[in-house]
């Protein structure tokens, strides 16, 4: 049973680029979470997909946009990338129950941006 | 907001000895209490969890205590092995929305 996957695993840009994400959930999961984690510092919450839809953002710019295919898996756009966007970007996977709980998040390895 | 506040943010210990990290939240709302154990480049794995209405978890050498009245739980490792070396990440969430981190402490066990 595959985990949470991501691709690609490391990336180069430079400033002002844009950069898509890839990840694709644990099999049987439907909600997708994305996160930024710098360097020394715990995963911060980006956003969340649910039934194709964004069902919760947390505070980051208008830059970073995401989308969620049928078949539940992700991707996280970053535009006009700067250099304080680098770093470990995470996917997180989870099953949304028909009661709306589902707590448990699986992560996927992240793929590793770097901004020169 | 640091909604999880954890500490220390780093820690060693020598073989054989007890680790313990210790967190605190400010939500009361929050529901689902995961730890993650995190490996250079690599992504959070969950290591243990607990829910507010029991006090204490034990998973073979990972144990959680719980204090609900005082917001705070803590996660105590036994017997900590060099290969226990690692960040770990106390976390908090309600339902399915988004994992609340705290800031991490890098563990060193040292034989």
């Amino acid at each position: 049973d595959a985990g949470v996957t991501q691709s690609p695993t490391h990336l180069i840009k430079t400033r002002g680029q844009q950069v898509t994400l890839r990840c694709s959930p644990k099999s049987g999961h439907d909600t997708v979470s994305w996160y930024q984690q710098a360097l020394g510092q715990g995963p911060q919450f980006i956003f969340q997909y649910y039934e194709e839809e964004e069902r919760q953002r947390g505070n980051f710019p208008d830059r970073f946009s995401g989308h969620q295919f049928p078949n539940y898996s992700s991707e996280l756009n970053v535009n006009a990338l700067l250099l304080g966007d680098s770093a470990l970007y995470l996917c997180a996977s989870s099953f949304t129950t028909s009661a709306g709980s589902g707590d448990i998040q699986y992560f996927g390895a992240g793929t590793r941006l770097s901004v020169l | 907001q640091q909604q999880v506040k954890q500490s220390p943010q780093s820690l060693i210990v020598q073989k054989g000895g007890i680790s313990i990290i210790n967190c605190a939240y400010e939500n009361t709302a929050f529901d689902y209490f995961p730890w993650y154990q995190q490996f250079p480049g690599k992504g959070p794995a969950l290591l243990i969890a607990i829910r507010p209405d029991v006090s204490e978890k034990k998973e073979g050498r990972f144990t959680i205590s719980f204090n609900k009245s005082a917001k705070q739980f803590s996660l105590h490792i036994m017997d900590s092995q060099p290969g226990d070396s690692a960040t770990y990440f106390c976390a908090a969430s309600k339902g399915y929305q988004k994992v609340t981190f705290g800031i991490g402490t890098k563990l060193q066990v040292i034989p």
